[in-house]
């Protein structure tokens, strides 16, 4: 089974902090992607990898930065926090290649609180 | 870029009865149309998926089907049980060059009545 994971369930950080969010994913998938999910707004792709070191704006990349430094693991990182950052942060990832490409598998998500 | 839109936004139905959600997307390019259900408190898991060269795949009480020429694709749950509610989110592959990534749809809330 494809099992992605995230660092944390639940963090708390303050307005202005520098935030870190981590994904690892253990299949081998040369993509990985950063979403953001709020009600009624649906998943929302914040950034995106297809390549160890390559990254490529999604559709809310504004005060988001991502780094892909191995293939297993992609960071979101907030650079300085702010309240209307407060959300659910998903990281997926997905192969190219075989039965199940393009087919994306989630992590467990991180609920994020800005204060 | 890839627009994918999902209506209604609630849907509510009595146990036993049938559940169609619809969605629409923008690019004819579009060869990949997922559905992820999600539980809550959970992340979304893919249920069922159509690629383009089909016009309809079933599993179990489930099915999908895709209309190319118009451009939208239909969840079809049958016989729904109360552990089918959900947030069910439709979605469309973007191609960009050789890569893909996926667009969304906001989602709908299915609310099965016992």
């Amino acid at each position: 089974d494809v099992k992605v994971t995230q660092s944390s369930r639940y963090l708390v950080k303050r307005t202005g902090e520098k935030v870190f969010l981590e994904c690892v994913q253990d299949m081998d998938h040369e993509n990985m992607f950063w979403y953001r999910q709020d009600p009624g707004l649906g998943l929302r792709l914040i950034y995106f990898s297809y390549d160890v070191k390559m990254k490529e704006k999604g559709d809310i990349p504004e005060g988001y930065s991502v780094s892909r430094e191995k293939k297993e693991r992609f960071s979101l990182i907030l650079e300085s926090a702010s309240t209307n950052q407060t959300s659910m942060y998903l990281c997926a990832s997905s192969t190219n290649r075989g039965p199940t490409y393009n087919e994306q598998f989630f992590g467990p998500g991180t609920r994020l609180t800005v204060l | 870029g890839e627009n994918v839109e999902q209506h209604p936004s609630t849907l509510s139905v009595q146990e036993g009865d049938s559940a169609v959600i619809k969605c629409t997307y923008s690019d004819s390019a579009s060869n990949y149309f997922p559905w992820y259900k999600q539980e809550l408190g959970k992340r979304p898991q893919l249920i069922i998926d159509i690629r383009s060269n089909v016009g309809e795949k079933k599993d179990q009480r489930i099915a999908v089907t895709l209309n190319k020429t118009a451009k939208h694709f239909s969840l079809h749950i049958t016989e729904t049980q109360p552990e089918d509610s959900a947030v069910y989110f439709c979605a469309a592959n973007a191609i960009s060059g050789a890569n893909s990534k996926l667009t969304f749809g906001k989602g709908i809330t299915l609310s099965v009545r016992p």
